[in-house]
């Protein structure tokens, strides 16, 4: 069963505009780190942000911002300011349920264009 | 170049061949993953090091694959008699030690496998 739903495959945003990807997840681990991470056409992956279950204040890494809810379960990604190379694939990960500490179960991912 | 390198980038088999892969980690890191990434998928989890001991395998990877970290710095996948299933992206990742996993990976680029 997939424990990690992206359920936007595609969007687009206009550049200077603000977009939001949505994630939820299943875990049982008490206490883990949620991700995001981009990959751009052609490269490799590489991470864009990261939140620690256990605190409260959602993470920020300069236009990238996400809005965690443990209690929904949900990881959403908030892209400011957007600019033509955050034109990727962004994939959320997180732990699945009842797996070893190191595994992480990625999202099918949203393709995000941005449009000069 | 420090980062994470794969080994061959692209690689064209027949089906029933075996092919292998070589994954060379961040030098200062202990934790070696692999994942396969089909189209239109996230990566998927197949196992994970730790120096050179393999303490995770996910169910996905059968039989025909095996992988090794000899000396706990570079990794293979081998995969034998290799079927058009097999055909996807294999990613390889890297991780420093820490207290608390899973933290940040590092991702190589990848080996593109096509099995005909």
């Amino acid at each position: 069963a997939q424990t990690v739903t992206q359920s936007q495959p595609e969007m687009s945003v206009q550049e200077a505009e603000t977009v939001t990807l949505s994630c939820t997840y299943d875990t049982s681990e008490n206490n883990y780190y949620l991700f995001w991470y981009k990959q751009p056409p052609s490269r490799q992956m590489i991470l864009v942000i990261r939140q620690e279950a256990y605190k409260q204040q959602n993470a920020t890494e300069n236009r990238f911002s996400v809005n965690f809810q443990k209690a929904a379960k949900s990881f959403s990604l908030k892209i400011s300011d957007s600019q033509l190379g955050d034109t990727a694939m962004y994939f959320c990960a997180s732990p699945p349920p009842g797996a070893g500490s190191y595994q992480l179960t990625f999202g099918k991912g949203t393709k995000l264009s941005v449009i000069p | 170049d420090t980062g994470v390198s794969q080994d061959p980038r692209h690689k064209i088999t027949k089906r029933g061949q075996n092919v292998t892969f070589r994954c060379d980690p961040i030098s200062e890191h202990n934790r070696l993953y692999w994942y396969r990434q089909t189209l239109g998928q996230g990566p998927e989890f197949l196992t994970y090091f730790q120096n050179e001991a393999q303490l995770e395998k996910s169910r996905l990877l059968s039989d025909r694959f095996s992988a090794e970290r000899p000396k706990g710095s570079f990794s293979t996948l081998e995969i034998q008699r290799t079927e058009q299933g097999d055909s996807a992206m294999y990613l390889c990742a890297s991780s420093p030690p820490s207290g608390r996993a899973p933290g940040e990976l590092f991702f190589g680029e990848g080996s593109r496998l096509t099995v005909l």
